[in-house]
C-alpha cells in the first residue's frame, strides 16, 4: 500500500505570492492533517479535514488555508508569503481521526523556502 | 491547550547501550501517546504507541512506559544501533483532537 504522498518535493517563492501544496492520504484514509515544522518551533498543527470539512484547526493566521476533495486528496494553500513562512510542511493521514488511538501516517513533506 | 514537554534535546550513546528519551503533558484528559522517529529529509515515522488505560508496552528494542498520575511517558531504546540514529518525537492527544509533539530528541549513536 502506497503510503503518503506531498508534492511537489522543494518549492522556493518570494515574499507576497502565494502557494499551493497537496498531499495524497493511503489509500482508505479519510482524514488528512497538516502539521507545519521549524527548527524553532518544532511541529505546530494547522488543521486536519474530514469528509471534505475542516474539522479542527490550529493558531495560525488565515492566510493559512486548505481543503479536502471528494477522494480525500487534499490541498494546503497560503497567500501573502512572509519569510517565516520557510518550513517543512507535513501532511498526514489516518482513517477517520475519529478514534483515539488512531495512527497517524506521515508523508515526507514539502520544504518552502520564502526568500 | 495541551502542552508537552521533551528531554533531553540531545543525546548521545554508545552503540549498544540504552537510551532513555522521556515527555510530560499536562492534560490528564490525554489518553493517547505515540512516539515518532525522524530521518534526515523523511517525515516522522511512528515507532510505538500507547493508550492511558496501558502501563507499558513493548516492541523487539523499543518500549514505551507510561506514569499517568505524574503525567510522564518515556521510550527506552535498548542495544542501540547506528540505524537508531535521528530525531525522536513524542506526542499527545485527548480523544479525537490534533496531537501535540513534544519539541524532538536528537539521538546520536556512537560507533
Amino acid at each position: 500500500k502506497a503510503g503518503v504522498t506531498q508534492t511537489p518535493r522543494y518549492l522556493i517563492k518570494t515574499r507576497g505570492q502565494q502557494v499551493t501544496l497537496s498531499c495524497s492520504p493511503i489509500s482508505g484514509h479519510r482524514s488528512v492533517s497538516w502539521y507545519q515544522q521549524t527548527p524553532g518551533q518544532g511541529l505546530q498543527f494547522l488543521f486536519e479535514y474530514f469528509s471534505e470539512t475542516q474539522r479542527n484547526k490550529g493558531n495560525f493566521p488565515g492566510r493559512f488555508s486548505g481543503r479536502q476533495f471528494s477522494n480525500s486528496r487534499s490541498e494546503m494553500n497560503v497567500s501573502t508569503l512572509e519569510l517565516g513562512d520557510s518550513a517543512l510542511y507535513l501532511c498526514a493521514s489516518s482513517l477517520s481521526g475519529g478514534f483515539t488511538n488512531e495512527k497517524l501516517f506521515f508523508g515526507s513533506g514539502t520544504q518552502l523556502s520564502v526568500l | 491547550g495541551e502542552n508537552v514537554e521533551q528531554h533531553p534535546s540531545t543525546l548521545s550513546v554508545q552503540e549498544g547501550d540504552s537510551a532513555v528519551i522521556k515527555c510530560t503533558y499536562s492534560d490528564s484528559a490525554s489518553n493517547y501517546f505515540p512516539w515518532y522517529k525522524q530521518e534526515l529529509g523523511k517525515g516522522p515515522q511512528l515507532i510505538i504507541d500507547i493508550r492511558s488505560n496501558v502501563g507499558e508496552k513493548k516492541d523487539q528494542r523499543i518500549a514505551v512506559t507510561l506514569n499517568k498520575t505524574a503525567k510522564h511517558f518515556s521510550l527506552h531504546i535498548t542495544e542501540t544501533q547506528p540505524e537508531d540514529s535521528a530525531v525522536y518525537f513524542c506526542a499527545a492527544r485527548v480523544g479525537n483532537e490534533k496531537l501535540t509533539f513534544g519539541t524532538g530528541t536528537r539521538l546520536t549513536i556512537i560507533p
